[in-house]
């Protein structure tokens, strides 16, 4: 069964930095794009970065350009998110996806609050 | 990359169609085929409906369709039911290699 669970989240003060770790299981996850995308309280889907299946291309949204690395363990089959500076704006839920069209599947989301 | 234009709201009775729009540019909605849509009910992880400006994912309704014409792609909702209340999110592929979702679209259900 198809599983991706994101931990790492929690209370952060602002201008601190957290890595998100998302743990995948189930499906071929070398050959998997994977995909960072946040919600924040009461606010609409954000997408913010995405990761090939072998690590070597990384894009990244131009809100958190320069915040933000994504990267990869395949042999660990987990998925991480750095981000840095963080500040009010950033408290969402952090979610893990596999795929965004037809392998689309997302992980229970960790939830960031940045707040001192 | 600004987020894709979706209406706030849209409303319909039981039974009835509904159509949302979700309005990008030539980078992103109208030069790629890659557009998805989420739904996404209270308290809940989104779910995919509709990829690739049309296809349905094996268990999806067939009462949701999606289409796309220049830089508006639209999903359409036939025969709405009560299960249809969610929040609607458009997402796509752009011309920076990167996505962008909608601003979401909350749907009623009168």
């Amino acid at each position: 069964e198809e599983q991706l669970v994101e931990s790492g989240g929690g209370l952060v003060q602002p201008g601190g930095s957290l890595r998100l770790s998302c743990a995948a299981s189930g499906f071929p996850f070398s050959t998997s794009w994977m995909h960072w995308v946040r919600q924040g309280p009461g606010k609409g889907l954000v997408w913010l970065s995405r990761i090939n299946g072998d690590g070597t291309m990384t894009n990244y949204a131009d809100s958190v350009e320069g915040r933000v690395i994504v990267s990869r363990d395949n042999a660990e089959n987990t998925v991480y998110l750095e981000v840095n500076s963080l500040r009010a704006e950033d408290t969402a839920v952090y979610y893990c996806i596999r795929d965004l069209r037809e392998f689309n599947y997302w992980g229970q989301g960790t939830l960031v609050t940045v707040s001192s | 990359q600004p987020a894709l234009t979706q209406p706030a709201s849209v409303s319909g009775s039981p039974g009835q169609s509904i159509t949302i729009s979700c309005t990008g540019s030539s980078n992103d909605v109208g030069g790629y085929k890659f557009v998805s849509w989420f739904q996404q009910h209270p308290g809940k992880v989104p779910k995919l409906i509709i990829y690739d400006v049309y296809i349905r994912p094996s268990g999806v309704s067939n009462r949701f369709s999606g289409s796309k014409s220049g830089n508006t792609a639209s999903l359409t909702i036939s025969g709405l039911q009560a299960e249809d209340e969610a929040d609607y999110y458009c997402n796509s592929f752009t011309s920076s290699y990167t996505h962008v979702f909608g601003t979401g679209t909350k749907v009623t259900v009168l």
